[in-house]
């Protein structure tokens, strides 16, 4: 089992269209997840960063975590085509490198 | 004020020859790592570094590949007698003097070997 699996899609959604993404892991010692959004042939972008579980939210895009369930999902409110991206979970115990799943391809359609 | 740079954007090399790729990191930023994205497949750590020290290699391949981070001057990933399994876009990322959070990190465009 990798410790941490994303379903790498594609998934493609209408504009304005609520996007969720989501990542499960098997190491319970993780404590920092982040997500990450990767426009084609360039470097990941950090677009949120929660520490342990819980919600955190950023104008149209929620974090959450559930450390119960080894779950994390990032969800996108009023999709645009700007937000076309692959958009990669990460994690880490803190003191440990980055773990980031394979990334999850996301086309919002106009 | 200018995040991550890499140079080159893009590089080609073929089979047996060096490559040396670039990484200076943000202003103020004094800890870099190195990722490799292979295709189809999510970001893979390879080492962190400090100036003048590395602190955790145990992403790097054992032969051919060693990195830098000189008191003055970029860090360097150096892959020595490149193979075609190494064609893969390479980012570095830095974070804060002092922070040894892995999380804060920034990441740069990527440099994208070629080999062949």
């Amino acid at each position: 089992q990798k410790e941490v699996e994303q379903d790498p899609g594609p998934l493609s959604v209408p504009e304005g269209a609520i996007v969720s993404l989501n990542c499960t892991y098997s190491n319970s010692a993780f404590q920092y997840f982040m997500w990450y959004r990767q426009y084609s042939r360039k470097g990941p972008e950090l677009l949120m960063y929660t520490y342990s579980s819980g919600n955190k939210e950023d104008g149209r895009f929620t974090a959450q975590v559930d450390k119960s369930s080894k779950y994390i999902s990032l969800f996108i409110r009023d999709s645009q085509p700007s937000d076309s991206a692959t958009y990669l979970c990460a994690m880490t115990e803190g003191n440990t490198p980055l773990v980031f799943g394979k990334g999850t391809r996301l086309s919002v359609i106009a | 004020n200018a995040g991550v740079m890499q140079n080159p954007r893009h590089l080609v090399r073929r089979r047996g020859q060096e490559a040396r790729l670039r990484c200076s990191p943000m202003k103020g930023h004094s800890h870099v790592y190195w990722y490799r994205q292979l295709p189809e497949e999510g970001l893979k750590f390879m080492v962190y570094l400090q100036k003048e020290n590395i602190i955790d290699e145990s992403g790097m391949p054992k032969e051919r590949f060693s990195a830098e981070f000189p008191k003055e001057g970029p860090s360097i990933l150096r892959i020595q007698q490149v193979v075609r399994g190494d064609s893969a876009a390479y980012f570095c990322a830095s974070s804060p003097t002092g922070r040894v959070i892995y999380n804060e990190q920034f990441f740069g465009p990527g440099t994208r070997l070629t080999v062949l």
